[in-house]
């Protein structure tokens, strides 16, 4: 089994639907990270989140939420999703004290 | 935080050595740097990281210019499944986020 497990693993969403993305990790980490790949571009990191209470934006968060409901488990959400929101999303752990990332495979999302 | 650059993408013959150069000319004195690998339709990978000495691993070696403001990821011997996007990353020692550039597509020829 994966480290890092993201579902759905692909998703086709229509504009203004609300959609939440998974992310649950068996590594033991505390910190936990979301990340958007748009096609042929680098990834935007846009939560993270170092323990349960604590929850940080990073380059691009607007237009997205996240819940850490346990130190296992980091889902984003997309409100009212739209287009220019399709992408491929990572969800990512590290250890407090270790300096790996480690990477989810990744959610394909498209918005219509 | 401090940015880098590389560029958009190298070419290599397999089985030769391959260095990808990666600038942060505005490095903090407690930004690790980072190497992470992506594989097509693979989340990225842990490659090698370094703080000012040169490092090696069953991956690759890292090699660091002594003012801090340029690093060259070594892959010894090229191989077809060395072909991937490399990212070269600076993470500071408070916070430890990665912010990834736009890395270096890396093809590798039989």
């Amino acid at each position: 089994d994966a480290d890092v497990t993201q579902t759905p693993r692909n998703r086709i969403t229509k504009t203004g639907k609300r959609i939440m993305l998974e992310c649950s990790q068996t590594k033991g980490h505390d910190r936990m990270y979301w990340y958007r790949q748009d096609p042929g571009l680098g990834l935007r990191l846009i939560y993270y989140s170092f323990d349960v209470k604590d929850i940080n934006k990073g380059e691009i968060s607007d237009g997205y939420s996240v819940s850490r409901q346990a130190q296992a488990k980091f889902s984003l959400s997309l409100e009212s999703a739209i287009p220019n929101q399709t992408a491929l999303y990572f969800c990512a752990t590290r250890g407090a004290s270790g300096n790996t990332i480690y990477f989810g495979e990744g959610s394909w999302l498209t918005v219509v | 935080d401090a940015k880098t650059t590389q560029p958009n993408s190298m070419e290599s013959n397999e089985e030769e050595p391959v260095h990808l150069p990666c600038n942060h000319s505005t490095i903090s004195g407690t930004d690790y740097i980072h190497w992470y690998r992506q594989l097509p339709s693979q989340g990225p990978e842990y490659v090698i990281h370094g703080l000012t000495s040169n490092v090696n691993n069953r991956m690759a070696s890292l090699a660091i210019a002594e003012d801090r403001k340029s690093s060259t990821l070594i892959l010894h011997r090229a191989t077809l499944r060395d072909a991937a996007v490399y990212y070269c990353i600076l993470r500071g020692n408070q916070g430890g986020k990665l912010i990834f550039g736009q890395g270096t597509e890396l093809s590798v020829k039989p």
